[in-house]
């Protein structure tokens, strides 16, 4: 079983749509947790950080379930600028060893 | 504040020879990682300093590859002799130590692009 498992896409939306992206992972002794995007030949860049209380960032919103080993991601009002690969990233252990899975690709057209 | 940088962007290189790759991270960030994309796949940790020490190198591939950080600055990757599986494209990534030995968040470079023919 792959580390973390993610829905490789591409998810193809429309400007102003609301869009989820979900993952699951592996690791259960992960504490910590990050969703990062990564724009075509460009390096990955924090999004946000994924609390088990649920935060909210602007129009993204990201929830983890430890007991389900689950996290999701969800982008309202998709902007042109939104496209791009969304990855969910937990944290190995105490190391702080990023595990990237493949990602999921959003295009979001007008 | 200046972000991670890593030269060179770009390497082409023949099997057989050797390439260095320098990271130079954020100011004050006591942990540094490299990472790795081969083509196809997904980015996998190779290892991580924290100042000049080696703190982990579970990810490191095979003994070809050495990684030094000495002074606790900048950083080298040095890959000798380069395989053609090397290919791809090398990260670094660096972050502070936060309250409780914890690590913060890690900001990356914009990557080394490596080709062996």
């Amino acid at each position: 079983r792959k580390e973390v498992e993610q829905d490789p896409g591409p998810f193809n939306v429309p400007e102003g749509a609301t869009v989820a992206f979900n993952c699951t992972y592996s690791n259960s002794a992960s504490q910590s947790f990050f969703w990062y995007r990564q724009d075509c030949r460009k390096e990955p860049k924090l999004l946000m950080s994924v609390y088990s209380s649920g935060n909210e960032d602007g129009r993204f919103t990201a929830q983890l379930n430890r007991a389900s080993q689950y996290i999701s991601l969800l982008i309202r009002d998709s902007k042109l600028s939104d496209s791009a690969t969304y990855l969910c990233v937990p944290v190995r252990g105490s190391q702080g060893n990023l595990i990237f899975g493949k990602g999921t690709k959003l295009s979001v057209k007008p | 504040e200046a972000g991670v940088t890593q030269f060179p962007s770009h390497s082409v290189i023949e099997k057989g020879q050797t390439v260095t790759l320098r990271c130079d991270p954020i100011s004050g960030h006591d942990n540094l990682y490299w990472y790795r994309r081969v083509m196809g796949k997904e980015i996998k940790f190779l290892l991580h300093f924290v100042k000049e020490s080696k703190q982990d190198e579970s990810g490191m591939p095979n003994n070809r590859f050495l990684a030094e950080r000495t002074g606790g600055t900048y950083s080298t990757l040095k890959v000798q002799p380069a395989e053609l599986e090397d290919s791809g494209v090398y990260f670094c990534a660096s972050s502070r130590t936060g309250g409780a030995g914890l690590r913060e968040t890690q900001y990356f470079g914009p990557g080394t692009r490596l080709l062996v023919l």
